[in-house]
């Protein structure tokens, strides 16, 4: 069926480094692609999307990469700070929203 | 501006009962969509709801409902409680709803626990 999945489950970096967190999708006809972070106790958070016409979006420390040839999206965080410690969901979107099983993020200072 | 409110936050039931949850948009927002989240399954859509019209639904039995108020609030309801409930129950709001895409904003859940 069609699905959203991720890469790793978990991710452990150094501060002061780039992340970058991986997703595959299966559902070509998918129109946006989305990225949130959830910490814990609380709902998820909109990090930056990106429409499937469009091949890179950036945003403040945050680029996402669209691959359709292989069905893949990445987000890279620049410089990843403490605070960016959470888990990270991708999601496809269109009629719905299919999301990824979601990526723990841990950051060593 | 306040964001998306979900009550109640935490709720206990027992197998075979119902319950009903809430939700209020942030204003202006008219679409809501509901998901559950669950260690097992992750993140999962349930329904959209659109000026209180229900827009798009995902994969869940029909004991699974939903409804919108005129005042955009949204209220799901989940009849004859089974143990698997057990979960957090998130919902979001946006303006143009999720055909438009865009920043969705979730509220802080509310978790259900099924005994």
């Amino acid at each position: 069926g069609e699905s959203v999945g991720l890469h790793l489950p978990t991710l452990s970096v150094q501060e002061g480094d780039n992340s970058i967190i991986n997703c595959a999708y299966s559902n070509s006809a998918s129109d946006y692609f989305i990225w949130y972070k959830q910490e814990s106790g609380k709902g998820p958070q909109f990090i930056i999307d990106i429409r499937s016409n469009m091949d890179k979006r950036q945003g403040q420390r945050v680029t996402v990469l669209l691959n359709k040839t292989v069905k893949h999206l990445s987000l890279q965080i620049a410089a990843t700070q403490p605070g960016d410690s959470a888990v990270y969901f991708c999601a496809e979107g269109g009629s719905g929203l299919i999301f990824g099983q979601g990526t723990e993020l841990s950051v060593k200072p | 501006k306040a964001g998306v409110t979900q009550t109640p936050r935490y709720l206990i039931k027992t197998r075979g009962q119902q319950v009903t949850l809430s939700c209020s948009p942030i204003s202006g927002h008219r679409s809501v969509s509901w998901y559950q989240q669950t260690p097992g399954q992750g993140l999962q859509f349930l329904f959209e709801y659109f000026s209180e019209t229900q827009r798009n639904k995902g994969n869940f039995p029909g004991r699974f409902s939903g409804r919108q108020f005129s005042n955009s609030r949204s209220e799901m309801n989940v009849s004859t409680l089974e143990l698997g409930d057990s979960a957090l129950y998130l919902c979001a709001s946006t303006h143009l709803g999720l055909v438009g895409g865009g920043e969705l904003f979730f509220g802080e859940g509310s978790r259900l626990t099924v005994l």
